[in-house]
């Protein structure tokens, strides 16, 4: 069974601080996403890796198959950061195109201005 | 705006009411999923369609019922629920049940259940 665990749970900054959240797993995966989930519950989808590293703007992600360990870095953090952000890992279970997810439980981030 | 709905976005009901959650999905994608999640909880994944087939249901209750009539719609049907089930239902979508493709999500259906 995959465990999926994310640090830290929750993360205060000061605007402009750069940040960086873990996530670690306990098998091997095909994918793994990032989510974004805002305060009333709206859910976006960050990233999806496999393998290497990804940059969208301020934020970037990075993966370590090997280590079985991915984080998701923001620079130059603003209060519209603050949100709840998801590591999602997805196990294959065998059959083609079949896999499973395993959510982290979050981590809450709060940018102070 | 993600380009997948959700309705109602609130719902109050009673344990011995019928209702329906309703996802509809403008992007052309292929395959669509129920998630649920209870405050302190993680995301839980509760259903997943692909090509309007149910290829995963994972434990859960048959209080839930899912209905998906083509690629574009995905239903939640909810009957005899109980206090528990008080939760953010999420619906969301993507190009194909495959790890190449991202999942986009709705806004989300908050449910309370009296």
């Amino acid at each position: 069974k995959n465990e999926v665990e994310q640090s830290p749970q929750n993360l205060t900054a000061q605007e402009g601080e750069f940040i960086t959240i873990n996530c670690s797993y306990s098998v091997g995966i095909s994918a793994l996403h990032w989510l974004q989930q805002h305060p009333g519950g709206g859910i976006v989808s960050l990233f999806m890796l496999s393998s290497g590293k990804k940059k969208h703007g301020r934020l970037i992600a990075t993966i370590n198959i090997q280590e079985k360990h991915s984080s998701l870095h923001i620079t130059a953090s603003h209060p519209r950061d603050s949100a709840v952000y998801i590591c999602v890992c997805q196990v294959p279970t065998g059959g083609a195109g079949s896999y499973q997810l395993t959510f982290g439980k979050g981590t809450k981030l709060s940018v102070i201005p | 705006e993600t380009g997948v709905t959700q309705t109602p976005r609130h719902l109050v009901m009673g344990m011995t009411n019928k209702k329906s959650l309703k996802c509809e999905q403008h992007l052309g994608h292929n395959a669509m999923y129920w998630y649920k999640q209870s405050a302190k909880k993680p995301l839980e994944l509760m259903f997943v369609y692909s090509l309007e087939e149910r290829v995963e249901n994972n434990s859960v209750p048959s209080r839930f019922s899912p209905e998906c009539p083509n690629s574009s719609h995905l239903f939640l049907h909810l009957h005899t629920l109980q206090p528990e089930d008080s939760a953010l239902y999420l619906c969301a979508s993507s190009q194909d049940r495959d790890t190449r493709y991202e999942q986009y999500f709705g806004p989300g259906t908050r449910l309370t259940v009296t």
